[in-house]
C-alpha cells in the first residue's frame, strides 16, 4: 500500500499526559498537512510542511502542540499536557508540488479521559 | 479568510432518489474541491472545479461551480447505498491548505 499511513490508529490517554502521532506520507510528496476533525465537523487545518520546513501554523495550534518533519519524509505531531478538548481525529494529508488534491491518511483517533 | 457554508447538514433519502448538497461563500472562490468521507473513514478527493460555470460529471455525480464562483453543488442521481457518507466541499487557499465546509451527511434507505 503506497498511501498515507498514520500511527497509532487509536490513542487513549489521561488528561495531562503527552502523546505523539506519526504520519508517513506518499513517498514522492513534498507537502504534508495536519488537520483535526471533531464529530460532525469538517477537518480543520493545523499545520503544513513543504519538505522539512514548517510553513504555516493555525491559531488552533496552541503552544502545547508541536509538529516536526525532520528529513522531509515522515512527520510527528506531539501534544503536551493533553486536555479533554484535544479529543478528536487527527488527520494527515500529503500532496506533491504539482497537485492541488490532497491524499488523506486513515487518521489517529485521540481520546483524552 | 475564505469560508464556505454547506447545506443541508443531513439528508436521508430512499435508494433511487436524487441528492444535492450546496456550498456557498460570501467571497469569490479561486477553486472548489469536493471530498467524500465514508463512515469511519477518511476524506477522499472527488474533484476540483476552477472555472466559472464549470460542470463536471463522474457517472451519477454532477459537480457545478457557479458563474460568480461563490457557490458550488454536488448532485447525485439515483442514489445507491454505496453513496452513504459525508460530502465536504473545500477551498484551497494561497498557502495550499484546505478550508472545509461542515459537510452534508447522506443516509440512504435501501
Amino acid at each position: 500500500d503506497t498511501g498515507v499511513s498514520q500511527n497509532p490508529r487509536h490513542k487513549i490517554t489521561k488528561r495531562g499526559q503527552n502523546v505523539t502521532f506519526r504520519c508517513d506520507p506518499i513517498s514522492e510528496h513534498n507537502r504534508l498537512y495536519w488537520y483535526r476533525q471533531t464529530l460532525g465537523q469538517g477537518p480543520e487545518f493545523l499545520t503544513y510542511f513543504q519538505n522539512e520546513a514548517q510553513l504555516e501554523k493555525s491559531r488552533l495550534l496552541s503552544d502545547r502542540f508541536s509538529a516536526e518533519r525532520p528529513k522531509g519524509s515522515f512527520s510527528t505531531l506531539e501534544i503536551q499536557r493533553t486536555e479533554q478538548g484535544d479529543s478528536a481525529m487527527y488527520l494527515c494529508a500529503s500532496s506533491s508540488g504539482g497537485q492541488t488534491r490532497q491524499f488523506f491518511g486513515p487518521g489517529t483517533r485521540l481520546t483524552v479521559l | 479568510g475564505q469560508q464556505v457554508m454547506q447545506i443541508p447538514q443531513y439528508q436521508h433519502v430512499q435508494e433511487g432518489e436524487d441528492f444535492t448538497t450546496y456550498c456557498n461563500s460570501s467571497t469569490t472562490l479561486s477553486n472548489i474541491q469536493w471530498y467524500k468521507q465514508r463512515p469511519g473513514g477518511h476524506p477522499v478527493f472527488l474533484i476540483q472545479l476552477v472555472k466559472s460555470g464549470e460542470v463536471k460529471k463522474q457517472k451519477r455525480l454532477t459537480f457545478q461551480f457557479g458563474e460568480a464562483k461563490k457557490n458550488s453543488s454536488l448532485h447525485i442521481t439515483a442514489t445507491q447505498t454505496t453513496d452513504v457518507g459525508t460530502y465536504f466541499c473545500a477551498v484551497m487557499d494561497s498557502s495550499y491548505k484546505l478550508i472545509f465546509g461542515s459537510g452534508t451527511r447522506l443516509l440512504v434507505r435501501p
